[in-house]
């Protein structure tokens, strides 16, 4: 079955600096990549998804970009704010399958 | 728009009472239902999904049980609670042409004493 890895599981940064997380993925036939950002105490939200027909997709500061060749994706901050602190998840499907999820990203974002 | 709810929102129970654990989605028509359980500081744990009435899959042995029994109802069962089974509880549904979104409720907080 499916297996996914993310790395860091932790990430300091300074506001305005970029973080980037980073996923890998086992089964060549997923084609489903969405990330997941969950603040503490609360529900998981989705924050942008990733189809297997496209390298990169951007919304506003946030961008995910995927190698299918190397079967990883990533996700990128820019201009990182403290509100942006969370825990991140990355997570792989086939379609109509069910998520697999990484064990997720701690990002500290300091003022 | 379609909205998920769950209840309780925590709870706090014996070991060895029983559980019950409700979800429900409104504003949809078939949807898919999961239900996760995340421990402290740690990853989502896919423990069943459902992609219909009466049609649950297991992901991992343990001692809780599922049940859909409408449409848009999924419940989530234990005859006696272990110390492992506090935890974080998530029910999440897609629905859509391609059913990859998942969208999570707000989440029942499981202290097991």
């Amino acid at each position: 079955g499916e297996n996914v890895e993310q790395h860091p599981s932790t990430l300091s940064v300074q506001e305005g600096d970029s973080a980037v997380i980073k996923c890998t993925y086992s089964d060549s036939a997923s084609n489903y990549f969405p990330w997941y950002k969950q603040e503490l105490g609360k529900r998981p939200q989705l924050i942008i998804d990733i189809r297997s027909n496209v390298g990169e997709k951007k919304d506003q500061r946030i961008a995910v970009t995927l190698n299918k060749t190397a079967k990883h994706f990533s996700l990128h901050i820019t201009e990182t704010q403290p509100e942006d602190s969370a825990v991140y998840f990355c997570a792989a499907s086939r379609g109509f399958q069910k998520l697999v999820f990484g064990t997720g990203t701690r990002l500290l974002v300091s003022p | 728009s379609q909205t998920i709810h769950q209840w309780p929102a925590t709870l706090v129970q014996p070991v060895g009472s029983p559980l019950s654990l409700e979800c429900t989605v409104e504003g949809t028509s078939n949807p898919n239902l999961y239900w996760y359980r995340q421990a402290a500081g740690r990853g989502l744990q896919l423990l069943f999904y459902s992609v219909g009435i009466g049609q649950i899959s297991s992901e991992v042995p343990q001692n809780l049980s599922a049940s859909r029994p409408q449409d848009r109802q999924f419940i989530l069962s234990s005859k006696k609670l272990l110390l492992s089974d506090s935890g974080f509880y998530l029910c999440a549904w897609s629905t859509g042409p391609k059913q990859e979104t998942q969208y999570f409720g707000p989440g029942t907080r499981l202290l097991v004493l």
